[in-house]
């Protein structure tokens, strides 16, 4: 079982839509989680972090939190072309990071 | 560009060749970290890297591949005698304090394609 799983996509919204892009771990002792972004042939950079059940809203951005159901989520509120990317969920596991394959996001003007 | 930077940015070798890929970390960073990227996977955790210290080889495959963070100069990955399923996106990551939560920031990768 992978530590990280996403779904792959490809996820399409038209702008302005909601994007929701999900994660579920397997290490119920996770207790750090982040969101990159990461555009195609480029590094990824850290969107948001979030390490308490709940939700945390950065901008357009909302981290989802549930550790009883071992999942989080992202939310991308009036998605913009800019926003078309990869985005990686990564868990703190032991004392490693461990990464998802990524769910490609589309934004279609 | 104080940001953490890495060469070569392409990298193309015969199998059987040796690799070297170097990381410098963000300026005030001490700590590296080693990723490599295949097609259609995810950022899998190489090595953890102090400055003249090896913290975390983990994920570094045991042949073939080592990586040093000298006193002097920037880390470097190594990759002995390279075969084709080496070719991948290598990125370094690094971060302020060994902290596993503080924040890693990434280079922008080398791309490695063994012929």
């Amino acid at each position: 079982q992978k530590e990280v799983e996403q779904n792959s996509g490809p996820l399409s919204v038209p702008e302005g839509a909601i994007a929701s892009l999900n994660c579920t771990y397997s290490d119920r002792g996770s207790q750090s989680f982040f969101w990159y972004r990461q555009y195609s042939g480029k590094s990824p950079e850290l969107i948001m972090s979030i390490y308490s059940n709940g939700d945390k809203e950065d901008g357009r951005f909302t981290a989802q939190l549930n550790k009883a159901s071992q999942y989080v989520s992202l939310l991308i509120r009036d998605s913009q072309p800019s926003d078309s990317a990869t985005y990686l969920c990564a868990v703190i596991s032991g004392n490693q990071f461990y990464f998802g394959t990524g769910t490609s996001l589309t934004v279609i003007p | 560009n104080a940001g953490v930077m890495q060469n070569p940015r392409h990298l193309v070798r015969r199998r059987g060749q040796e690799a070297r890929l170097r990381c410098s970390p963000m300026k005030g960073h001490s700590h590296v970290y080693w990723y490599r990227q295949l097609p259609e996977e995810g950022l899998k955790f190489m090595v953890y890297l102090q400055k003249e210290n090896i913290i975390d080889e983990s994920g570094m495959p045991k042949e073939r591949f080592s990586a040093e963070f000298p006193k002097e100069g920037p880390s470097i990955l190594r990759i002995q005698q390279v075969v084709r399923g080496d070719s991948a996106a290598y990125f370094c990551a690094s971060s302020h304090s060994q902290v596993i939560t503080d924040t890693q920031y990434f280079g922008p990768g080398t791309r490695l394609t063994v012929l």
